[in-house]
């Protein structure tokens, strides 16, 4: 979806460097969240977070960091590159009403780490 | 916690045919999407459907919480439908998606 954006799309960076990633939302979401994908695999959860003061750790926390800097901006940061950490990176937003839930991706950012 | 597997893990069809995915869970669930990742990395939302039936064009989903399970139906395939079908769910209040490991769908001209 347009309405959430990422940036960069694709980087390239080497071991042991520092690296953001950075998430923009327009919906007016209050839950954002950021997944990683790897070759031939489905995403898993790095960080969500359900308001700006609300940040939790998902199941491949180990190595990254995130900060919510406003309602709408979610960034992911990789304070010491590795291989390892090569993936297709994504950003979602979701608006709870009720118990119905829909998450809306961004295009993603792909990073390697030589 | 929740575990989602989707079958079969890849599929070939030819231009035209109907085919159908299938997405089974290991407990209850408020929410269940299936997306579609495009050759490009894209993932795009194609149906919210904890329950019941929706149809989407050439597409659609069914799901039955009470059996765990959800089916996604492409009928009159075309090349542009190929890439990988994730099912992903959501257990209790978290919020979180738990993804399937998805299904590789080729359509041949």
């Amino acid at each position: 979806d347009a309405d959430v954006t990422q940036t960069p799309r694709n980087r390239i960076t080497k071991t042991g460097k520092r690296i953001m990633l950075e998430c923009s939302q327009t919906k007016g979401h209050d839950r954002m969240y950021w997944y990683r994908q790897d070759p031939g695999l489905g995403l898993r959860l790095i960080y969500y977070s359900f308001d700006v003061k609300d940040i939790n750790k998902g199941e491949i926390s180990d190595g990254y960091s995130v900060s919510r800097q406003a309602q709408a901006k979610f960034s992911l940061s990789l304070e010491s590159a590795i291989p390892n950490q090569t993936a297709l990176y994504f950003c979602a937003t979701s608006e709870r009403q009720g118990v119905m839930e829909t998450q809306y991706f961004g295009p993603g950012t792909r990073l390697l780490v030589l | 916690g929740i575990q989602v597997e989707q079958s079969p893990p890849d599929l070939i069809l030819q231009e035209g045919a109907n085919s159908t995915l299938r997405c089974n869970f290991s407990d209850s669930v408020n929410n269940l999407q299936w997306f579609h990742q495009n050759p490009w990395g894209q993932l795009i939302n194609l149906f919210y459907i904890p329950s019941g039936t929706k149809q989407n064009g050439r597409l659609s989903a069914t799901s039955v919480a009470t059996e765990r399970y959800s089916l996604l139906y492409i009928s009159s395939s075309q090349t542009t439908d190929s890439g990988v079908y994730f099912c992903a769910v959501v257990g209790g209040n978290t919020g979180k998606l738990i993804f399937g490991q998805g299904t590789t769908l080729q359509v041949k001209p």
